[in-house]
């Protein structure tokens, strides 16, 4: 099993230009989320979906979309890029949003926008 | 609300010292789980641990051990005989169970720099 991966791992952006944040997993996970992580705040929950079709917004939600057409991946789309998006970001999986099931993250996407 | 506090933002020591990292959460939930997790300087989190609240038995894994007091609200994590290896920025958080959203909260991290 390959994990979470998320690609790419580098990325640096103009403000005001458009990406999307690739991330699958192979371990059947329902649950899926992504997470942005900045110094000193620890990580905050941007979008997540509890299965193929349901996403729901979390802490952070503003300037991102997230679809889950299949049960595999799920990208993060950041429409129009400002420099407040610079961060670093992970993707998350877990069997389910049961309470307490352990997530697992993905190695991370550093993004800058310039 | 709920938070997570690690109050210790860097923490530097010699290697084989022993070295807890403190973590003190907040919550109102009478279920909740609490995670560690190590975030090494190639950047990607790595699942340590998950404790439930009706757990209050201490853990060792290896060099590794947790202490749970429900008392005091804190979840705290000890490396003995530290190494190199164990330099990493370390993360404590706690599942939301409002809204069944799978939230994690983290704390704001603690940096372990061991030396040689």
């Amino acid at each position: 099993n390959a994990g979470v991966t998320q690609t790419p791992k580098f990325q640096v952006l103009k403000t005001g230009q458009s990406m999307t944040l690739q991330c699958a997993q192979d371990m059947n996970h329902e649950y899926m989320s992504w997470y942005r992580q900045d110094p000193g705040m620890g990580l905050r929950l941007i979008h997540y979906s509890v299965g193929a079709g349901i996403t729901d917004q979390g802490e952070v939600p503003n300037g991102y979309n997230v679809s889950r057409s299949t049960t595999e991946d799920f990208p993060l789309r950041l429409l129009s890029a400002a420099p407040s998006q610079t961060s670093v970001y992970f993707c998350a999986s877990s069997y389910s949003n049961v309470l307490g099931d352990t997530q697992y993250f993905g190695p991370g996407t550093r993004l800058t926008v310039l | 609300a709920q938070k997570v506090t690690q109050a210790q933002t860097e923490i530097s020591v010699v290697e084989k010292e022993d070295v807890t990292l403190d973590c003190v959460y907040e919550t109102r939930d009478t279920t909740y789980y609490l995670f560690w997790y190590k975030q090494p300087p190639s950047g990607e989190l790595v699942f340590l641990i998950r404790r439930n609240s009706f757990d209050e038995q201490n853990e060792i894994s290896g060099r590794y051990s947790w202490n749970f007091q429900k008392s005091t609200s804190s979840f705290n994590f000890t490396i003995t005989a530290s190494q190199v290896v164990d330099s990493a920025v370390y993360f404590c958080a706690l599942s939301e169970a409002r809204g069944n959203t799978g939230k994690l909260i983290f704390g704001q991290g603690t940096t372990l720099q061991v030396k040689p």
